[in-house]
């Protein structure tokens, strides 16, 4: 059974950057083609925002409102991916979700599994 | 504000079913793009409920259908419980904003 575990600072001051870590256990992120894997935050007491999905090759899908400060990679020797955001400010304060994103062509993907999510504050 | 609008609460009593709405335009669910649903329990991760627009995964009740028609997506819910109070959100792809979205979420609430 795939297993997703975020880590990382829940505490970040404004204007640095904030990384997290996603490990996947249970499943090889290689095994299949069909699976992204990405980023999802929830602003306290807001709805879900889609960030971005990675592809084992490394092909990345960003949504536009966080393109210029967001980068995901992918460490396929730890089976694991990551997140970054430059410049954050007190609206990126949320829960961060890592999920692995089940996708069969342009614009179908969705959100089979997810990790628990970790939060992270923005503030000095 | 999400291209993806859904009620922000629904309520019923328990055995009842309750419809969620979730209204798009030409640009997603009008253009052919497929509706998925998540439910989110109070304080917990959000959970696959509905994918392909009326596709149910392992272990979700049959009790819970989903549909699409136009531009317009919907989540049923039948023979309400107190287990399924919580915040579903439908999701799909918007081609102008060339990304993912989420609708605006609706709390459904077991009188």
């Amino acid at each position: 059974q795939v297993q997703l575990q975020e880590s990382g600072p829940g505490l970040v001051k404004p204007s640095e950057t904030l990384s997290l870590t996603c490990a996947v256990s249970g499943y090889s992120i290689t095994s299949d083609d069909r699976y992204f894997w990405g980023w999802i935050r929830q602003s306290p007491g807001k709805g879900l925002e889609w960030i971005g999905i990675i592809h084992h090759t490394g092909t990345t899908y960003y949504n536009s409102p966080l393109k210029s400060r967001v980068t995901i990679s992918v460490d396929t020797s730890q089976n694991q991916f990551s997140l970054r955001v430059t410049s954050v400010t007190a609206a990126d304060t949320a829960v961060y979700y890592c999920a692995r994103a089940s996708c069969s062509g342009g614009g179908t993907c969705y959100l089979d599994q997810w990790g628990q999510g970790i939060l992270v504050t923005v503030s000095s | 504000q999400s291209v993806l609008t859904q009620p922000p609460s629904v309520s019923g009593t328990p055995g009842q079913r309750v419809t969620i709405s979730c209204t798009g335009s030409s640009s997603n669910i009008g253009a052919g793009y497929v509706v998925h649903w998540y439910q989110q329990l109070p304080g917990r991760a959000p959970k696959l409920l509905i994918y392909g627009n009326s596709n149910r995964p392992s272990g979700v009740p049959d009790r819970i259908s989903g549909s699409k028609s136009g531009t317009s997506a919907s989540l049923a819910i039948t023979g309400l419980q107190a287990e399924d109070e919580a915040d579903y959100y439908c999701q799909s792809y918007d081609s102008s904003l060339s990304g993912y979205v989420f609708g605006t979420g609706t709390k459904v609430t077991v009188l």
